[in-house]
């Protein structure tokens, strides 16, 4: 059974500084991997997808990277800001058709301006 | 690109009453998701949909809760009666297997009083 985990739970950081968000997966047979941003009370936006044939992707300050086979991906964020602050969410797809998708528990980023 | 549409936003309601929730995926999209939030958790799966057949709902209480998704296209989730423990964020999302990734509606917040 496929379980993904987040850690840390929460991370509060001065505004300005790079950090490193992490997740892990048990099964390392996954279709793609996903990260969201959830705002209190929101829903999700999707930020990067990786798919498992590649090892990172990139969107403006964020860097995704996947290392499938030690079932780790880790979010980049450079030069945090404020607006930054909220819960990241990692989720794997599994490698069947049926595509499900597994989320962790979220890690919540708070920037300290 | 629409996104996906759901409704309402919030809803409030007393134990033992019911609830039904609309989403509208995008256009295309075959697979179609609802997930339950509760609050500091990951999202959960409570049913896939491919086009209108039900692909997995091993984790939907069916006693009580119930879906459909007829002509394959708008979805509707149903809760018949509440209970205190079904408060959370109801999230629908769809997706294009072919290239993968997901995209989430706003979702709905239950609070059963």
């Amino acid at each position: 059974k496929q379980e993904v985990t987040q850690i840390p739970a929460a991370l509060s950081v001065p505004e300005g500084e790079n950090l490193v968000l992490n997740c892990s997966f048990t099964d390392s047979a996954i279709y793609n991997l996903q990260w969201f941003r959830q705002d209190p009370g929101k829903g999700l936006t999707s930020l990067l997808l990786i798919q498992s044939s590649q090892r990172e992707q990139t969107s403006g300050r964020l860097n995704a990277s996947l290392d499938k086979s030690s079932g780790r991906s880790t979010l980049y964020i450079a030069a945090s800001q404020p607006g930054d602050s909220a819960t990241y969410l990692c989720a794997v797809s599994t490698q069947n058709r049926d595509d499900k998708i597994i989320f962790g528990k979220g890690t919540r980023l708070h920037i300290l301006p | 690109e629409a996104g996906v549409a759901q409704s309402p936003r919030y809803k409030i309601i007393e134990k033992r009453q019911s609830v039904a929730f609309w989403c509208n995926p995008i256009s295309g999209h075959a697979t179609l998701y609802w997930y339950q939030q509760i609050l500091g958790q990951g999202p959960k799966l409570l049913i896939q949909f491919q086009n209108n057949g039900v692909v997995d709902d091993s984790q939907l209480p069916k006693d009580r809760f119930s879906a459909e998704r007829l002509k394959g296209v708008d979805s509707t989730l149903k809760i018949q009666p509440a209970k205190l423990e079904d408060s959370a964020v109801y999230l629908c999302a769809s997706s294009f297997v072919e290239l993968g990734g997901y995209t989430f509606g706003s979702g709905t917040r239950l609070t059963v009083v």
